[in-house]
């Protein structure tokens, strides 16, 4: 089945604990990115990857590092997590066109992290 | 970076009935997708309509997309109380490797 897998999906830790969030897709898809969702926020963009090795600031990229070592896998980062990253993370994975990102995103369950 | 708006931000409608949600945006687009999200769930793709083309249809689903106007609105006819979820346009735009930019979305309550 061709899925966005995501782990954990719930989390809490405390301030400054580093922690990693997995994500994994199984599609082939070059393009990978990490979204951030706030009540009365939206979806913001984290960070992205067109491809192995290729990564790049989205909207709100502070406080957070991602890698890109192999096609599947793109981890998120928190180095020394704050409570104002508290919130629903998702991955989202798709194909690119001319090289392009814009075609349809297939998403992750969703990793609803809480820091205290 | 908010490109798209999703009109309005909640909606409650009577099972059977249609539903209207509207999406403007504010800069030249490639293509305009349509998402949505069961609660705390992740975003599924609806639908996706090309700068190039007007309307477009998937089941009870109707996308049209007005360039000149830079608005969108989706239509889902004969509502089902499964309908419910937040619905989400999301804009892709000409201009190199930008992301999609996600509107907001509109809160959509099918009451059986």
């Amino acid at each position: 089945e061709a899925q966005v897998t995501q782990n954990p999906r719930y989390l809490i830790t405390v301030t400054g604990k580093k922690l990693t969030v997995t994500c994994s897709q199984n599609m082939n898809h070059e393009y990978m990115s990490w979204y951030r969702q706030d009540p009365g926020l939206g979806l913001r963009q984290i960070y992205y990857s067109m491809n192995v090795e290729v990564t790049d600031k989205g909207d709100v990229p502070e406080g957070y590092k991602v890698s890109r070592k192999e096609k599947r896998n793109f981890p998120l980062i928190l180095e020394s997590p704050s409570p104002n990253q508290t919130s629903l993370y998702f991955c989202a994975s798709s194909t690119t066109s001319g090289g392009y990102s814009y075609n349809e995103q297939f998403f992750g369950p969703g990793t609803r992290l809480t820091v205290l | 970076s908010q490109q798209g708006e999703e009109d309005p931000q909640a909606l409650s409608i009577q099972e059977g009935e249609n539903a209207t949600m509207n999406c403007s945006y504010k800069t030249s687009i490639n293509n305009l997708q349509w998402y949505r999200q069961n609660s705390g769930r992740g975003l599924v793709h609806l639908i996706l309509i090309r700068s190039n083309e007007r309307e477009k249809h998937s089941g009870r689903l109707r996308v049209t997309l007005d360039t000149s106007k830079k608005s969108s609105s989706l239509l889902i006819t004969a509502s089902r109380a499964a309908d419910t979820a937040s619905y989400f346009c999301a804009t892709a735009l000409y201009s190199g490797n930008t992301p999609l930019v996600f509107g907001k979305g509109t809160r959509l309550s099918v009451i059986a």
